[in-house]
């Protein structure tokens, strides 16, 4: 299985921070890289796709970036709204698999 | 508009099986995959299998072969997830998701199903 590490696992940031989470993967997966951004209780919400590619009415203040096994997930001005918690997800194996995840929180 | 709307709560006791279902509309099912993710109590997002229903053709994560099937019925639109013998570290919300295109990024989810295991 392809594993995605997620860094750091907790970042401490307040309004109008840029804000820069890593994931890793152990192997090549070329572009097939997604982001999400989940609050608590609530479903999941797909941000990036293919790496970089926005979301439709997705704030463009989200970017995705990478390719290979180096990814990053970009939020420019953060907002009140953006406090969540965030994962990677590749799909390029046959299995898919998700990153840990990394929780923005107020500093 | 697509939906999936999935069934209600459970709680069970160690050792009884359990099927958990995802019915889907706004779409053509048998033309779409559709997974399966876990979320235990306060940890992140684990992938557990895909399944087409278009010809059953089911993908499943190491960390979940064996353990769980996947099913479908083209006839009712609805997807599932099933134990033969749950365990209390099965207990966790289970959605069921959509991919966008082929078996890439999940766009569309259902609600979650929390499942309890519990003596």
């Amino acid at each position: 299985d392809i594993q995605m590490t997620q860094s750091p696992s907790t970042l401490s940031a307040s309004v109008g921070d840029r804000v820069t989470i890593t994931c890793r993967a152990s192997q090549n997966v070329n572009d097939w890289v997604a982001w999400y951004q989940q609050k608590p209780g609530k479903t999941p919400k797909l941000l990036i796709y293919d790496a970089s590619n926005l979301e439709s009415g997705v704030p463009s203040r989200f970017s995705g970036s990478g390719s290979g096994t180096e990814f990053t997930l970009t939020i420019s001005s953060l907002q009140p709204d953006d406090f969540a918690t965030y994962y990677c997800q590749q799909y390029n194996s046959y299995s898919h698999t998700f990153g840990q995840g990394t929780k923005v929180e107020n500093k | 508009e697509v939906q999936l709307v999935q069934s209600g709560a459970e709680v069970k006791k160690p050792g009884e099986s359990l099927k958990i279902s995802c019915t889907v509309s706004g779409y053509s099912f048998t033309t779409y995959w559709i997974g399966w993710v876990r979320q235990m109590p306060g940890k992140g997002l684990e992938w557990m299998g895909i399944i087409y229903p278009g010809d059953s053709d089911t993908r499943y994560s190491p960390s979940f072969e064996g353990q769980v099937t996947i099913s479908a019925d083209k006839s009712i639109n609805t997807a599932y997830l099933q134990w033969s013998s749950l365990r209390a570290s099965d207990t966790a919300m289970y959605y069921c998701a959509r991919p966008r295109g082929t078996t890439d990024y999940f766009d569309s989810w259902g609600q979650g199903t929390l499942v309890t295991v519990s003596s």
